[in-house]
Order: structure tokens, then C-alpha cells, then sequence
């Protein structure tokens, strides 16, 4: 296995388009989240799945924004009517939850809003 | 309110020197606490992590401690190397919340030859 991986790297979009992120865990691991970062900040917290059921979800996803992780493997983020505030690197990572705390995570994908 | 503050400036320090991060925080209280490095355009890596409990974990050249009462972490490299210039990210995770991390903004760390 490879690690996490993430399409596209990078998104450019203009304002009001919606655009859909896909995040792919390593294979074993149950527990997968989402993180923005934006420059000079470490990553914010968005959503949590352990396999399919989403968990928790940070005040900062809006209603514009809606994650899925369909069949407990791979993980979309959808992002509705962007704004130019969205743009940022959106970074996935997963765990086990038989093993220990880190989190393992992907490349990311660098969204900008024009 | 709720702060997790990391050295805000780069640390510049020479090859073979000890690199020291910081890493405070207010209004916390976490299990434990992990160490991440992330180089420009990359995900975080994961470190090292050490538990409420512990005051001090290694791993090879790196070394961490952990002190509830300052609220405040310590994390050394020692005997630096350029491969070392990256930025360094804390992050505290807390029992019964499904191991979401809350990250500090990090430090860069450049090391000269």
C-alpha cells in the first residue's frame, strides 16, 4: 500500500462553481478525516468517518459543504457555489483504530477560487 | 479562550546544532500530544506522540517532552541537518473525541550547512 492518496492536487474553479474532492485511505485503516489548511495555519479540523457513519463535523462545515464515505473505503468532500474564501488545501489522512493515535496523511488538494 | 501557540518566527540554526520548538497552549487539556513535520506542498508526517502521563519520548535524533502543568511541549532535533528545514506542527488530541487533532500553526525550522 502506498498511503493516502488524493484527486486532484490541485482545482481551479471560479466563484458559484461546485467542485467534488476524493480522498483514498490506506486500506486497513477505519477511521478517516478531513482538514483544511490555509497558508501560515496548521490544519482545522472539518469531518470524521469511522468506516461509513460520519461522526463529527466541525462548525466550520457549512451547508455548502457534504462529505461521504459510501462504502467505508474511499471519501469525497463536495464543496457547493464556491467562494474565493474557500480556497485553501484540503488534506485527508486516516488511522486505525486497533492501532495507535497518528494520522496518516495525503498530499492534498490545493483548491483556488477565482 | 482556546490557544495553541507555536514560535511564530523560523528558527535559523546551524548544521550540527540542537533545533528546540515550542509549542503552549491555553485552555486545553489534552490525552496527548503529537509531533508532525510538513514540507512546502506536502501533507503533514507524523513524529512522534507522547501521552499526558509521559514526560519524555525518543526517536533517534528527535526528543520530546511533554509538561501538563506548563501546558507545554518541547520538541528537539538533535545534531541538525539541512534535510532537517521544514515546518514542524503540534497538535494536541483528546480522549473520547474520535483522535481529531487540533494543530498549531507551526514553526519553520531552516538549518544552514
Amino acid at each position: 500500500d502506498t498511503g493516502v492518496s488524493q484527486n486532484p492536487r490541485h482545482k481551479i474553479t471560479k466563484r458559484g462553481q461546485n467542485v467534488t474532492f476524493r480522498c483514498d485511505p490506506i486500506s486497513e485503516h477505519n477511521r478517516l478525516y478531513w482538514y483544511r489548511q490555509t497558508l501560515g495555519q496548521g490544519p482545522e479540523f472539518l469531518t470524521y468517518f469511522q468506516n461509513e457513519a460520519q461522526l463529527e463535523k466541525s462548525r466550520l462545515l457549512s451547508d455548502r459543504f457534504s462529505a461521504e464515505r459510501p462504502k467505508g473505503s474511499f471519501s469525497t468532500l463536495e464543496i457547493q457555489r464556491t467562494e474565493q474564501g474557500d480556497s485553501a488545501m484540503y488534506l485527508c489522512a486516516s488511522s486505525s483504530s486497533g492501532g495507535g493515535y497518528e494520522q496518516y496523511f495525503g498530499p492534498g488538494t490545493r483548491l483556488t477560487v477565482t | 479562550s482556546q490557544k495553541i501557540e507555536q514560535n511564530s518566527e523560523a528558527l535559523n540554526i546551524q548544521e550540527g546544532k540542537t533545533a528546540t520548538l515550542t509549542c503552549n497552549y491555553t485552555n486545553y487539556s489534552p490525552a496527548y500530544l503529537q509531533w508532525y513535520r510538513q514540507d512546502p506542498g506536502r501533507g503533514p508526517v507524523f513524529l512522534l506522540l507522547i501521552r499526558e502521563n509521559e514526560k519524555e519520548k525518543r526517536k533517534e535524533r528527535l526528543k520530546v517532552t511533554f509538561d501538563t502543568t506548563l501546558k507545554q511541549s518541547l520538541f528537539h532535533i538533535t545534531a541538525s541537518q539541512p534535510a532537517d528545514s521544514a515546518t514542524y506542527l503540534c497538535a494536541l488530541g483528546f480522549s473520547g473525541g474520535y483522535n481529531k487533532l487540533i494543530f498549531g500553526a507551526g514553526t519553520r525550522l531552516a538549518v544552514h550547512p
